[in-house]
C-alpha cells in the first residue's frame, strides 16, 4: 500500500506565484527525493536530500528534509508555465530494502 | 547519448496473451528497476536488479517475470496479461555500488489489456 502522502493532490496557481507542497509519512526515511514528471515523459530528479534538516536549492526550487525525518517540503518560487507537471516525492528507508517509495504526486497547473 | 530506452512505447493486447516490455540502458548502470504508474498510486516497484543475473521482487511482483542476462537489458514479461495490468510501465536505472536516489527513467510503455 501507499506509505507516503502528498498534499495537495492538485493545485492551480497564477504565473508568478510561489508554490508549496509537502510529503509526509508515518515512517522514518534516510533519503528524500523530489521528482517532476512532464506529460508523456518519465520522472526527472529535481532535488535529493540526505540529512535531517537539510535545505537544498536548485534554481527556483527549494526542498527541505524534515527534522523528524518523516516529512519533506518542496517550494517553487515565481512559477512559470513550464513548471506544469506532476511532482513526486520519494523516500528511501532500510524498512523497504533500500528501495525508493514514491508518493502519489501533486499535479501543478500554472495559469497565465 | 541514448540513455535509457523502452519499447514498445504503446501496446494493446488481449487478456491471456504474453507481453514483453523491453528496457535498454547505455550507461552500464548496476541497478535497474521496473515501476508501474496508476492514477492515485504514484509509482510502484514491480522488480529490480542490482546487477546482471541478480533480480528481486518489489512491492507488486505478481503476474510479472524479469531477467537480466546482460547489464544493459532488463526485460519485463507479463506471462498471461490481465486487465488489471493495464498501466504505464517505467524502467529506470541507477549507477554506483549502492542506491543513491538518482534514478534515470525511460519514457514509459503504455500497455492496454483488453
Amino acid at each position: 500500500g501507499q506509505q507516503l502522502n502528498q498534499s495537495p493532490q492538485s493545485m492551480f496557481i497564477q504565473e508568478g506565484e510561489d508554490v508549496s507542497m509537502n510529503c509526509t509519512s508515518s515512517s522514518i526515511f534516510n533519503t528524500w527525493l523530489w521528482y517532476k514528471q512532464d506529460p508523456g515523459e518519465g520522472p526527472v530528479l529535481l532535488i535529493a536530500l540526505y540529512k535531517a534538516g537539510e535545505l537544498t536549492s536548485n534554481g527556483r526550487l527549494t526542498a527541505q528534509f524534515g527534522t523528524t525525518r518523516k516529512d519533506s517540503f518542496l517550494n517553487i518560487s515565481a512559477s512559470i508555465p513550464s513548471d506544469v507537471g506532476i511532482y513526486f516525492c520519494a523516500g528511501q528507508s532500510n524498512n523497504y530494502g533500500q528501495n525508493f517509495v514514491f508518493g502519489p504526486g501533486t499535479r501543478l497547473s500554472v495559469l497565465p | 547519448d541514448a540513455g535509457i530506452t523502452q519499447s514498445p512505447r504503446y501496446k494493446i493486447t488481449e487478456t491471456g496473451r504474453q507481453v514483453t516490455l523491453m528496457c535498454h540502458q547505455t550507461w552500464s548502470h548496476s541497478y535497474m528497476f521496473w515501476y508501474r504508474q496508476d492514477l492515485g498510486h504514484g509509482l510502484r516497484l514491480i522488480y529490480y536488479s542490482a546487477a546482471a543475473d541478480i533480480t528481486d521482487k518489489g512491492e507488486v511482483p505478481d503476474g510479472y517475470v524479469v531477467s537480466r542476462s546482460k547489464t544493459e537489458n532488463f526485460p519485463l514479461t507479463l506471462e498471461s496479461a490481465t486487465r488489471s495490468q493495464t498501466s504505464v510501465y517505467f524502467c529506470a536505472s541507477s549507477g554506483g555500488q549502492s542506491l543513491t536516489g538518482e534514478l534515470f527513467f525511460g519514457e514509459g510503455s503504455r500497455l492496454t489489456v483488453l
